[in-house]
């Protein structure tokens, strides 16, 4: 069956650190790879996605690249903020079914 | 766009108390729906899923239902809570109902505290 293994959190950051948070997956077929992001108290927002091997999907300064060779779609940003302290779920969809899996979440704290 | 309401935000029920969940999506039709529970240190987890009124897919054995009697409305029931059923419950919708590309648009959640 299809699985998504993230890094456990928090990861607690300074700001204008660098971020990677690790998502590997497990899936037959070739699946389209998403990062959804939870900010404190609310429902989860789209980030990011990417639907074919060595796409790269980006927004507001995160991206992640779905590498197939590794089963992995590691979510990174280059600088952070206080702001992008939030949960961050890695999510994968086979094409033909219309459910999304999920990893546990991670949670990211950005200090000042 | 979408927007999805989910009420109650928050609940706090006894044991083996009922349980209504109501979840209704503007600005889209013919919409998938979920049901997921966000439960501490286990992410998300599928409960329960619809492609259309009265179809609903079960994911995970357990005392919860689920029911669209509506296009855009989607609930989710107990007969008798139990204290494992506490969590975070998000309702989503699929973003084009037409091409299913995965991408979902969530409720801001209800928190049900088992007690």
């Amino acid at each position: 069956g299809n699985s998504v293994t993230q890094m456990e959190g928090p990861v607690t950051l300074s700001e204008e650190a660098f971020l990677t948070i690790n998502c590997t997956y497990t899936a037959t077929g070739y699946p389209s790879l998403f990062w959804y992001v939870q900010y404190p108290g609310e429902g989860l927002q789209l980030l990011l996605k990417a639907t074919k091997a060595d796409d790269k999907g980006s927004n507001k300064g995160f991206e992640a690249t779905y590498r197939k060779e590794t089963t992995s779609f590691h979510l990174e940003k280059g600088s952070v903020q206080v702001s992008d302290s939030a949960v961050y779920f890695c999510a994968l969809m086979n094409s033909g079914y219309s459910t999304l899996t999920f990893g546990k979440g991670t949670m990211l704290l950005v200090s000042p | 766009s979408q927007t999805i309401h989910q009420w109650p935000a928050t609940l706090v029920q006894p044991v083996g108390s009922p349980l209504s969940l109501e979840c209704t999506v503007e600005g889209t039709s013919n919409p998938n729906l979920y049901w997921y529970r966000q439960a501490a240190g286990r992410g998300l987890q599928l409960l329960f899923y619809s492609v259309g009124i009265g179809q609903i897919s079960s994911e995970v054995p357990q005392n919860l239902s689920a029911s669209r009697p509506q296009d855009r409305q989607f609930i989710l029931s107990s007969k008798k809570l139990l204290l494992s059923d506490s969590g975070f419950y998000l309702c989503a919708s699929n973003s084009d109902p037409s091409s299913d590309t995965g991408e979902l648009f969530f409720g801001e959640g209800s928190r049900l505290t088992v007690l």
